[in-house]
């Protein structure tokens, strides 16, 4: 059974930096492409980064662009996201999700339970 | 850049009504289009994939239709454990979600 778990969140400071991490289990990890999505209290879905398989090919999104970084240890089976210069808007639910192959297709098929963020002074 | 309108924002409909929500992008996004269940204070869940197909593990009477700009998501029979927001998804070069539907029990 794949299993996604995200840990991390905390609540910090606007301007200040915070790591999100996601292990992953019950798949082979490194076949597939992984992704972060985030849902703001209350609102709606958005994608914020994802993965390949290999590291070689990652994406943002234009709101996170600069600020945040995604990465991978295949070895650890985890998934990571370093969100720098963070601003009240970023306060969220942070899921991780899995891709169905290794490159981008962004069908999110599994997600975790979800890190929340929380930025405020 | 592709918009993605998804209607309505919430319904509310009796247990064994058709529910019926719509989702219209605004160019032609081929068959590129999933749909998920939220329930609340869950993460999201993957329905329906590639405009029709059901996602295995997931009860028929959930259903998917469309092609091009418009699309359609069916529950033939409302049932109380089906309360959740649904969203679409558009997905191609970047992946969009609608703005959901949250589908309440009269």
């Amino acid at each position: 059974e794949v299993q996604l778990v995200e840990s991390g969140g905390a609540l910090v400071q606007p301007g200040r930096s915070l790591r999100l991490s996601c292990a992953a289990s019950g798949f082979t990890f490194d076949d597939y492409a992984m992704h972060w999505v985030r849902q703001a209290p209350g609102k709606g879905l958005e994608w914020v980064s994802g993965i390949s398989w290999n590291s070689g090919n990652k994406d943002y999104a234009d709101s996170v662009k600069g600020r945040f970084t995604i990465s991978r240890d295949n070895a650890k089976k985890s998934l990571y996201l370093q969100m720098n210069s963070l601003r009240t808007e970023d306060t969220a639910m942070y899921y991780c999700a899995k891709d169905i192959a290794g490159v981008f297709r962004y069908y999110f098929g599994s997600w975790g339970q979800g890190t929340l963020v929380t930025v405020s002074s | 850049d592709i918009q993605m309108t998804q209607s309505p924002s919430s319904l509310s409909a009796s247990v064994g009504d058709r529910v019926t929500i719509t989702c219209q992008a605004s160019q032609d996004i081929s068959n590129y289009l999933n749909w998920f269940q939220q329930k609340p204070g869950k993460a999201p869940k993957l329905l329906i994939y590639d405009a029709s197909n059901l996602e295995t593990g997931v009860p028929s009477r959930f259903s998917g239709t469309g092609y091009g700009t418009d699309f359609t998501f069916t529950i033939s029979s409302l049932q109380p454990e089906d309360i959740a927001t649904y969203y679409c998804q558009h997905y191609d070069n970047f992946p969009l979600f609608g703005g959901g539907t949250k589908v309440e029990i009269k």
